[in-house]
């Protein structure tokens, strides 16, 4: 079976503070993960994934097999970061899954 | 390029109505999933699809059926609605290429049961 967990359902930081989302992650075999993102009034989108290896508007995430983790960070909040967001993995038979979300509040 | 479509926006059921949730996608992708948001759940799964003609479950499936009889179309039936069905539905789908492909979602749908 494939789960996501994100231990932190809100999150509230200020302004130029760092930022880390929390995500751990089940699946036995090797799985794709993701970050996606819902601003307000948005559609939910794709912010990073690890195969990219890739910093979308600051952030970053990397994946620890070891850990079974795949935190995103940013090492300064802006405002505009201010969303829900949501770790995903794809895992056997192409099911993409969701973690409960988490959701981010930066202070001005 | 309109990317996926849901409809309705927003509905009101009475227990033990049925419905269906439309959606639609203009990219061609053989993916299409559909979920629910609930506060503190997050997204769980309920029925998904890889392609015209094959359909499979999710995390939560009871009380929804799902059919692809077209790439374009997936729609979402609520045979018989009850309360806990309350929530935002969300549609999504991608493409099957090698690789990490990006899902792309639907506005939601906003149902309510009273």
């Amino acid at each position: 079976a494939q789960r996501v967990t994100q231990p932190e359902k809100l999150l509230s930081v200020f302004k130029g503070a760092p930022v880390e989302l929390k995500c751990n992650y089940s699946y036995s075999g090797s799985p794709e993960l993701f970050w996606y993102v819902q601003y307000s009034r948005q559609r939910l989108q794709l912010l990073l994934r690890h195969i990219s290896r890739e910093s979308i508007k600051g952030f970053t995430a990397d994946l620890n097999k070891g850990e079974t983790s795949f935190h995103l960070k940013k090492p300064f909040a802006q405002e505009e970061d201010s969303a829900m967001y949501y770790c995903a993995l794809m895992g056997g038979a192409q099911k993409l899954v969701f973690g409960q979300g988490t959701r981010l509040t930066i202070n001005p | 390029n309109a990317g996926v479509t849901q409809t309705p926006k927003f509905q009101v059921l009475k227990t033990g109505q049925s419905m269906t949730l439309q959606c639609a996608q203009d990219m061609n992708h053989e993916y299409m999933s559909w979920y629910r948001q609930d506060p503190g759940m997050g997204l769980r799964l309920i029925h998904y699809s890889v392609g015209a003609g094959i359909t499979d479950q999710g995390e939560v499936p009871n009380g929804y059926n799902v059919s692809r009889s077209t790439t374009e179309d997936f729609p979402l039936r609520l045979l018989s609605a009850a309360p806990s069905q309350t929530s935002v539905y969300f549609c999504a789908s991608r493409s099957d290429s090698r690789g990490s492909t990006e899902a792309f979602f639907g506005q939601g749908t906003r149902l309510t049961v009273v």
